[in-house]
């Protein structure tokens, strides 16, 4: 059964802060998404990644398939990141299904 | 570009009612997939469509269908709705489903 497991569960950090998520996944995926969502419902998709490392502006994901483990660093961390971040693997059987974590609540103080 | 339009925003509805909700994809998407997002079970998948064929589903009951249109516009029904079905509505579209998602707003339904 795939399981999705992020830590921590909630966050606290001051602005400027280096900010670090952390995902684990219980068997082979073909992709790894990392998903922000923000007060009222909206999600948007953030990376979706196979291998090694991508960066957009403040942000960074990395995966190691062999460890089955992926990050994602927020540098100079901003109130405006406070958010919950969601990180969802994409089954390697074929399928294109979702498998979500719990998610990590940040938030971040001025 | 337009994003994914999801419709209603709101509805509320009693308990054995039937709902329909909307999603419109990106244009040029033929992908679309439904999650339903609880407090208790976070974020869960329903089903997925492609070419107006569902080519993936979640573990939900049979009370919860879909269809996706020649236009790739898809909606998913509940029937015989129950409170625990009170819910946040979320679909995604891509252009075949694996290479990244874009999320529509969500409806968020209450069942009374």
């Amino acid at each position: 059964k795939n399981e999705v497991e992020q830590s921590p569960q909630n966050l606290t950090a001051q602005e400027g802060e280096f900010i670090t998520i952390n995902c684990s996944y219980s068997v082979g995926i073909s992709a790894l998404h990392w998903l922000q969502q923000h007060p009222g419902g909206g999600i948007v998709s953030l990376f979706m990644l196979s291998s090694g490392k991508k960066k957009h502006g403040r942000l960074i994901a990395t995966i190691n398939i062999q460890e089955k483990h992926s990050s994602l660093h927020i540098t100079a961390s901003h109130p405006r990141d406070s958010a919950v971040y969601i990180c969802a693997e994409v089954d390697q059987g074929g399928s294109e299904k979702l498998v979500f974590g719990k998610g990590t609540k940040l938030t971040v103080n001025p | 570009k337009a994003g994914v339009t999801q419709t209603p925003r709101y509805l509320i509805k009693t308990r054995g009612q039937q709902v329909t909700l909307s999603c419109s994809p990106i244009s040029g998407h033929r992908s679309v997939s439904w999650y339903q997002q609880t407090p208790g079970q976070g974020l869960q998948f329903l089903f997925e469509y492609f070419s107006e064929t569902q080519r993936n589903k979640g573990n939900f009951p049979g009370r919860f269908s879909g269809r996706q249109f020649s236009n790739s516009r898809s909606e998913m029904n509940v029937s015989t709705l129950e409170l625990g079905d009170s819910a946040l509505y979320l679909c995604a579209s891509s252009r075949d489903g694996g290479d990244g998602y874009t999320f529509g707003s969500g409806t968020r339904l209450t069942v009374v």
